[in-house]
């Protein structure tokens, strides 16, 4: 298995410009988590879904932040319009059901917004 | 808060010495596991230690948990400079569900 992907790896932005992140979760998976992590906040959870339905978005700082997943095999994080202090990694994971503890993490977007 | 905290927040060893790092929580967990992430990466889970356990074993690791006080220690016997990297321990609340509250984790560095 290849593990969770993620894309891009890397992303530059300027201010005011919509971001969209991307994650395909391992295969048969039913949870999926978005991550931020920072040296200020450490690793945040953003929001979660179990099932392709959010179960707890109260990690997502703002409106601007949204987070979808169409099907079982992919989700997106969209940060619309960015600012600069959302530059972070952000993680996505996946656990193969609801409850079941262990979280396989992707690699991670490096966001940087100028 | 109920996340969970490390210390140390920094530590560095050297390569054959035991590294022993701490977690404290502050609420009733169901399980606590502990995470690996080196520099860039994502992180990649080490061991996961259920509320009634008290030890746990996985190779040169050893997890402690004392939910009495509401602690965890993980030890790494035998330390390689490979083992350099950030670890944090992350609870799982008897309340929250599937999600997981992340520490702020200790950097470890193992010098050759």
């Amino acid at each position: 298995d290849a593990g969770v992907i993620q894309s891009p790896r890397h992303e530059v932005t300027e201010m005011g410009q919509e971001v969209t992140l991307r994650c395909k979760p391992i295969s048969g998976h039913n949870s999926l988590f978005w991550y931020r992590q920072t040296m200020m906040r450490g690793l945040e959870l953003l929001i979660y879904f179990n099932n392709n339905v959010p179960i707890d978005d109260s990690g997502m700082p703002e409106d601007r932040f949204s987070a979808k997943m169409p099907n079982a095999s992919f989700s997106t994080l969209k940060i619309q319009p960015s600012e600069p202090r959302d530059s972070a990694v952000y993680f996505c994971a996946s656990s193969l059901d609801y409850g079941q503890e262990t979280q396989y993490f992707g690699p991670g977007t490096r966001l940087l917004v100028l | 808060s109920q996340q969970g905290e490390e210390d140390p927040q920094a530590l560095s060893i050297q390569e054959g010495e035991n590294a022993t790092m701490n977690c404290s929580y502050k609420t009733s967990i169901n399980n606590l596991q502990w995470y690996r992430q080196n520099s860039g990466r994502g992180l990649v889970h080490l061991i996961l230690i259920r509320s009634n356990e008290r030890e746990k074993h996985s190779g040169r690791l050893r997890v402690t948990l004392d939910t009495s006080k509401k602690s965890s220690s993980l030890l790494i016997t035998a330390s390689r400079a490979a083992d350099t990297a950030s670890y944090f321990c992350a609870t799982d609340f008897e309340t929250s569900g599937s999600r997981l509250t992340f520490g702020e984790g200790t950097q470890l560095t193992v010098n050759p």
